[in-house]
């Protein structure tokens, strides 16, 4: 029962750093998500997937790039890292709409920190 | 551009009161979600409404959906402390899913 598993769960950057996150589904779900929760901002989709092989930006892409190559993962990446992107990163994954059981489920979170 | 609008955004309740948190979203849509999350952990699902006049219940909780008037509410009855989280709405119905910014809700003794 893993579910949605995200790697790593703390990690901290000095500016101008790279670094991959990597999210990992066991449900065989089509659409996966990357999003950032800042404090009193809600969550902020930076870039999802309809499938293997394809990416899409979402609301804030900016500074990051991701890529699904296998349909259980997606990965995001940040080039160089920046202050601003000091966050708490969230992946998720569901069935595509249009039928049930439609909700996403969401990992555990990675707590970004960039100095 | 799909937009999810919460409100309120902070609510404090004593415990045994009720209240109602909505969730206005822009375009048309068959379905909403909503979502919990406790401090510092992930969201997990409370309810998927389906229909206009969907209507689903949890406990002390109750979601409803009104698809013509764009609207969804989370009705709390009777509160407890554990209810104490931030709430999200989610949808609607569409590939890029959005979130509203949350209600964060703090029941007191």
């Amino acid at each position: 029962n893993a579910g949605v598993t995200q790697t790593p769960k703390f990690r901290v950057l000095k500016t101008g750093q790279s670094m991959t996150l990597l999210c990992a589904q066991d449900m065989n779900h089509e659409y996966m998500y990357w999003y950032r929760q800042d404090p009193g901002m809600g969550l902020r989709l930076i870039h999802y997937s309809v499938g293997e092989g394809t990416t899409a930006k979402g609301e804030v892409p900016d500074g990051y790039n991701v890529s699904r190559l296998k349909k259980q993962n997606f990965l995001l990446g940040l080039e160089s890292a920046a202050p601003s992107q000091t966050s708490v990163y969230f992946c998720a994954s569901r069935r595509p709409s249009g039928g049930l059981n439609t909700e996403a489920f969401f990992g555990q979170g990675t707590r970004l920190t960039v100095v | 551009e799909l937009k999810v609008e919460q409100n309120p955004l902070f609510l404090s309740m004593q415990e045994g009161k009720n209240y109602t948190i909505y969730c206005n979203y822009s375009t048309t849509s068959d379905r909403l979600y909503w979502y919990r999350q406790d401090p510092g952990k992930s969201l997990e699902s409370l309810f998927v409404l389906l229909s206009n006049g969907a209507v689903k219940q949890e406990g002390r909780l109750m979601a409803s959906l009104d698809t013509k008037a764009r609207l969804s509410t989370l009705h709390i009855t009777a509160a407890v402390h554990d209810l104490s989280a931030t709430y999200f709405c989610a949808g609607p119905l569409s590939v890029d899913m959005r979130f509203g910014a949350g209600t964060r809700l703090t029941v007191k003794p």
